[in-house]
């Protein structure tokens, strides 16, 4: 059964870069039919898509955050990563990495709390 | 960007009841609407794909309907389990959320 599990920091001053990894597990990250997205959650609030990466590394990122976003795949290590640069309050958030199919999120990780605080 | 509004943002009933959730784009998505479940603590699971088609092992009590800019999330009969807060979701254009409903114990 695929799994997948987010790593990185919880805490990040403003204006660094936020990096987070999610490490598939029981199933392939190659896989043509797949893509692989990160998706966050500020606390008591709905959900906002920040982007995908197919295993081939094609990326779409959400234009309101495709300035500073970076997401990057790691075939060999089974995990894809999230790099969001220039932070602030406004990126505290849960942090979900996904498999989505043409924008089907049915595979969810358990998520990563990251706060941006000095 | 495609905004999708939720309504109501809340919705209180009893076990038993029946429940509406409505979901709105601002201009149309097909009938490239997905519906979300999320419990407190937990990621999102989907329950509902292209409007209408029940995702692997959500039970039949949950349907979708609608087209284009108009969507309605039909519980029949809330079982316990079934209070959270519900998203919809559009994919024609890149990837939005709406605003949620929380389905909440009256």
């Amino acid at each position: 059964q695929l799994q997948l599990q987010e790593s990185g920091s919880g805490l990040v001053k403003p204006s660094q870069t936020l990096s987070l990894t999610c490490t598939v597990s029981g199933g392939s990250i190659s896989s043509d039919h797949y893509s692989w997205s990160w998706i966050r959650q500020p606390p008591g609030k709905g959900l906002e898509w920040i982007g995908y990466i197919y295993h081939s590394g094609s990326t779409y990122y959400n234009p309101s955050l495709k300035s500073r976003v970076t997401i990057s795949v790691d075939r060999s290590k089974s995990h894809f990563s999230l790099n969001l640069t220039s932070v602030t309050a406004a990126d505290t958030a849960m942090y979900y990495c996904a498999r989505d199919l043409r924008g089907l999120v049915n595979i969810w990780g358990q998520g990563t709390m990251v706060t941006v605080s000095s | 960007e495609i905004v999708l509004t939720q309504s109501p943002a809340t919705l209180s009933l009893s076990p038993g009841e029946r429940a509406t959730l409505s979901c709105r784009a601002s201009q149309s998505v097909s009938s490239f609407l997905a519906w979300y479940q999320q419990k407190p603590g937990q990621a999102p699971r989907l329950l509902i794909y292209d409007a209408s088609n029940r995702a692997a092992g959500i039970p039949a009590r949950f349907s979708g309907s609608g087209s284009g800019t108009d969507f309605t999330l039909t519980i029949s009969s809330l079982e316990p389990e079934d209070f959270a807060v519900y998203y919809c979701q559009q994919r024609t254009n890149s990837l939005t959320f709406g605003g949620g409903t929380k389905v909440e114990i009256k």
